[in-house]
C-alpha cells in the first residue's frame, strides 16, 4: 500500500522560510516523479512544482521560481518542499502528490501539512 | 497558461439525481484532464484521468468525457458520499487545475 505521510503544522512569521517532508512507502521511490500542491484557505489548488526523485531534477512554474525549492533524500525516501520569504498569503495547507505518467495526473496524496503565515 | 473554468460554481441536488459538471480550457488540452474529488480536511482523490478513464475503485456511476477544451464530468446517480468539491486538472502545458465545483444537498 502506497503511503505518503507529511510533516506536522508550522506557524511562520513573515519574511521566514519553512520546509515541509512527506515520507514516501509502499513503492520505489525512485520511480515516481513527486508534485507540491497548496491550497489556501477556501480556495482551490495550486501547483508548486515537482522533483524527479532519480538524479533530483526540478521544474517549478515561474510564479514559484526563486522561492520554492524541492529536494529529496533516497535514503529515506523523503521530498522536502522549501518555501522562502513567506507572505501572509502563503498560509495554506500544502500537499505532496505521486505523479502517474501513464494516467498523466496525480494518483496518491499526502494528509497535508498547514502552514500558518502571521506576525 | 492554459485556464481550466469550472461551472457551474455550486450545484444544488438532492441524492438520487443526475450530476453534470462542465470544465473547459482555454486551449485544447487533447485528453489530458483529470477529475478530482476533494472533501473537507481530506487531500483530493483521483476520480477520472485522461478525461475518461476511471481510476482505480471509482464507482461507475462516475464518468469523464471529451477532449480538445470542453469535458465533462457526469454522476449518474448521486449517492449522500457524493456532496463534495470537484477539481479539474490539465496536464498537456505544466499543470493547472479548475476553480472547483461544489455539489451541494438541496
Amino acid at each position: 500500500q502506497v503511503y505518503l505521510v507529511q510533516s506536522g503544522a508550522e506557524v511562520k512569521k513573515p519574511g521566514a522560510s519553512v520546509k515541509v517532508s512527506c515520507k514516501a512507502s509502499g513503492y520505489t521511490f525512485t520511480n515516481y516523479y513527486m508534485h507540491w500542491v497548496r491550497q489556501a484557505p477556501g480556495q482551490g489548488l495550486e501547483w508548486m512544482g515537482k522533483i524527479n526523485p532519480d538524479g533530483g531534477s526540478t521544474t517549478y512554474p515561474q510564479k514559484f521560481q526563486g522561492r520554492v525549492t524541492v529536494t529529496r533524500d533516497t535514503s529515506t525516501s523523503t521530498i522536502y518542499m522549501g518555501l522562502s520569504r513567506l507572505r501572509s498569503d502563503d498560509t495554506a495547507v500544502y500537499f505532496c502528490a505521486r505523479w502517474r505518467d501513464g494516467y498523466n495526473t496525480f494518483d496518491y496524496w499526502g494528509q497535508g501539512t498547514l502552514v500558518i503565515v502571521s506576525s | 497558461e492554459i485556464v481550466l473554468t469550472q461551472s457551474p460554481a455550486t450545484l444544488s441536488l438532492s441524492p438520487g439525481e443526475r450530476a453534470t459538471l462542465s470544465c473547459r480550457a482555454s486551449q485544447s488540452i487533447m485528453s489530458q484532464l483529470a477529475w478530482f474529488q476533494q472533501k473537507p480536511g481530506q487531500p483530493p482523490r483521483l476520480l477520472i484521468y485522461d478525461a475518461s478513464n476511471r481510476a482505480t475503485a471509482i464507482p461507475a456511476r462516475f464518468s469523464g468525457s471529451g477532449s480538445g477544451t470542453d469535458f465533462i464530468l457526469t454522476i449518474s446517480s448521486l449517492e449522500p458520499e457524493d456532496f463534495a468539491v470537484y477539481y479539474c486538472q490539465q496536464s498537456n502545458n505544466w499543470l493547472t487545475f479548475g476553480g472547483g465545483t461544489k455539489v451541494e444537498i438541496k
